[in-house]
């Protein structure tokens, strides 16, 4: 049981550059979530999802869009990347909202 | 804006000792205080969790205190190892929404 695959696992962009981070679910969680992990500030939800077709916005959405198209998959895009976005990302997911999240190994992302 | 403070934001405990970290919150609407778990390079983890209708929460060394008239809850690693060291997340949240989560502590156990 693969639970929850993020890819890449590694990545630098350069400023502007655009790029997807993948998360996928083999679990049938109804629930998905991004975070960026910031030393000192915690994870920080960046957007989520209900479910395959519903998406909303977390506290740091600027800069990131995402889409739910399936239950499995949900993918993270940064459209122009800024070295402020270097973070590291966690996607998660839960049966529904407001249960136990598991997580993804997460992507490490440096922006130059 | 922060609904859930979490201190220290290290920690270092010999082995055997007892680590404890603290957490505050602001929502009372909170009703699910989970803690996760965070070795390097992986994911965080589900550890134990309390709801506040009990004031603790045992699971092997590791223990919850919850006070709901302060706000505040606590986790305590009883026989700290240094397999213990890691970081460490509280969070809270209300039932159908989304976790909060305090700021971390890394915690060393020195051998």
């Amino acid at each position: 049981n693969a639970g929850v695959t993020q890819t890449p696992k590694f990545q630098v962009l350069k400023t502007g550059q655009s790029m997807t981070l993948q998360c996928a679910q083999d679990m049938n969680h109804e629930y998905m979530s991004w975070y960026r992990q910031d030393p000192g500030m915690g994870l920080r939800l960046i957007h989520y999802s209900v479910g395959a077709g519903i998406t909303d916005q977390g506290e740091v959405p600027n800069g990131y869009n995402v889409s739910r198209s399936t239950t499995e998959d949900f993918p993270l895009r940064l459209l122009s990347a800024a070295p402020s976005q270097t973070s590291v990302y966690f996607c998660a997911s839960s049966y529904i909202i407001g249960t136990e999240a598991f997580f993804g190994q997460g992507t490490r992302l440096t922006v130059v | 804006q922060q609904q859930v403070k979490q201190s220290p934001q290290s920690l270092i405990v010999q082995k055997g000792g007892i680590s404890i970290i603290n957490c505050a919150y602001e929502n009372t609407a909170f009703d699910y205080f989970p803690w996760y778990q965070q070795f390097p390079g992986k994911g965080p983890a589900l550890l134990i969790a309390i709801r506040p209708d009990v004031s603790e929460k045992k699971e092997g060394r590791f223990t919850i205190s919850f006070n709901k008239s302060a706000k505040q809850f606590s986790l305590h690693i009883m026989d700290s190892q240094p397999g213990d060291s890691a970081t460490y997340f509280c969070a809270a949240q209300t039932s159908g929404s989304r976790l909060t989560f305090g700021e971390g502590t890394q915690l060393t156990v020195n051998p």
